[in-house]
C-alpha cells in the first residue's frame, strides 16, 4: 500500500528558481494538505484542498501555489524560490474533517 | 480561530519514569477533534489517537494514556514507564467541524535517557 507519496525526497535550488513538489495518494481521500516543518515552529499549514477543483490557503500560503485537478494529486509549486522557503515539506491526506491525516515521508528542500 | 499550544518545548526524563506532555487548545466550535502524532528521529509522522469533543472518556493504550478535559481545554498525553524508543517529537493537533483544516501545535521534543 503506497498511501501518500511525495517526490522528490531531497532537492537543492538556487534563489529565484521554480519547482513543483509532487504529492499523490491512492486512498481516494477527499482532503489533502501541505505543511512545512521548521525548527521550533511545528507543522504549519500552507494550502489545503477538500476535493478536486477546490483549494484554500492555510497559515503560511505566500510564495506557494497549489492546484487540485484530480482526487489523487496535489502538487505544490514554488514560483520563485527564496532562502526562507528552506524547510521540510509534508503532504497529507484524510477521508473527512474528523479523520486523522496520513502523511507522506516529506521533502527536504534547501534554497541557496 | 483555532489554536493549539504545547508549552513544553523539550523534556528529558530518565528511562522508566512517567512523563506527561501538555496540550491546550482554543476553539469557538462545539464540535471538534483532537489528535496526537509522533515524529521519531527517522522523520515520519505517526498518528497516535483521535478524540472528538463529545467523548471525554480518558483513553489508555498500553503505556500511553490521554486525558481530555473540556473544562480546561486540555488534551494531555502521558507515557508510563518511558522507554528510549519513546524519544521523539510529539504533536497535538485540532480540527474544527465547521472548518476543513487541521492545525498543529509546535510540538514537544521528548528525550528518554537510558
Amino acid at each position: 500500500n503506497a498511501g501518500v507519496t511525495q517526490t522528490p525526497k531531497f532537492q537543492v535550488l538556487k534563489t529565484g528558481q521554480s519547482m513543483t513538489l509532487q504529492c499523490a495518494q491512492d486512498m481516494n481521500h477527499e482532503y489533502m494538505s501541505w505543511y512545512r516543518q521548521d525548527p521550533g515552529m511545528g507543522l504549519r499549514l500552507i494550502h489545503y484542498s477538500v476535493g478536486a477543483g477546490i483549494t484554500d490557503q492555510g497559515e503560511v500560503p505566500n510564495g506557494y501555489n497549489v492546484s487540485r485537478s484530480t482526487t489523487e494529486d496535489f502538487p505544490l509549486r514554488l514560483l520563485s524560490a527564496a532562502p526562507s522557503q528552506t524547510s521540510v515539506y509534508f503532504c497529507a491526506s484524510r477521508q473527512g474533517s474528523n479523520q486523522p491525516q496520513h502523511f507522506g515521508d516529506g521533502t527536504r528542500l534547501s534554497i541557496l | 480561530a483555532q489554536k493549539v499550544t504545547q508549552a513544553q518545548t523539550e523534556i528529558s526524563v530518565v528511562e522508566k519514569e512517567d512523563v506527561t506532555l501538555d496540550c491546550v487548545y482554543e476553539t469557538r466550535d462545539t464540535t471538534y477533534y483532537l489528535f496526537w502524532y509522533k515524529q521519531p528521529p527517522s522523520g515520519e509522522l505517526v498518528f497516535l489517537i483521535r478524540r472528538n469533543s463529545f467523548d471525554e472518556q480518558n483513553e489508555i493504550s498500553g503505556r500511553y494514556s490521554w486525558n481530555f478535559q473540556k473544562s480546561t481545554s486540555s488534551f494531555n498525553f502521558t507515557i508510563t514507564a518511558s522507554q528510549v524508543v519513546d524519544s521523539a517529537v510529539y504533536f497535538c493537533a485540532l480540527s474544527e467541524y465547521r472548518d476543513d483544516k487541521i492545525i498543529f501545535g509546535k510540538g514537544t521534543r521528548l528525550h528518554i535517557l537510558p
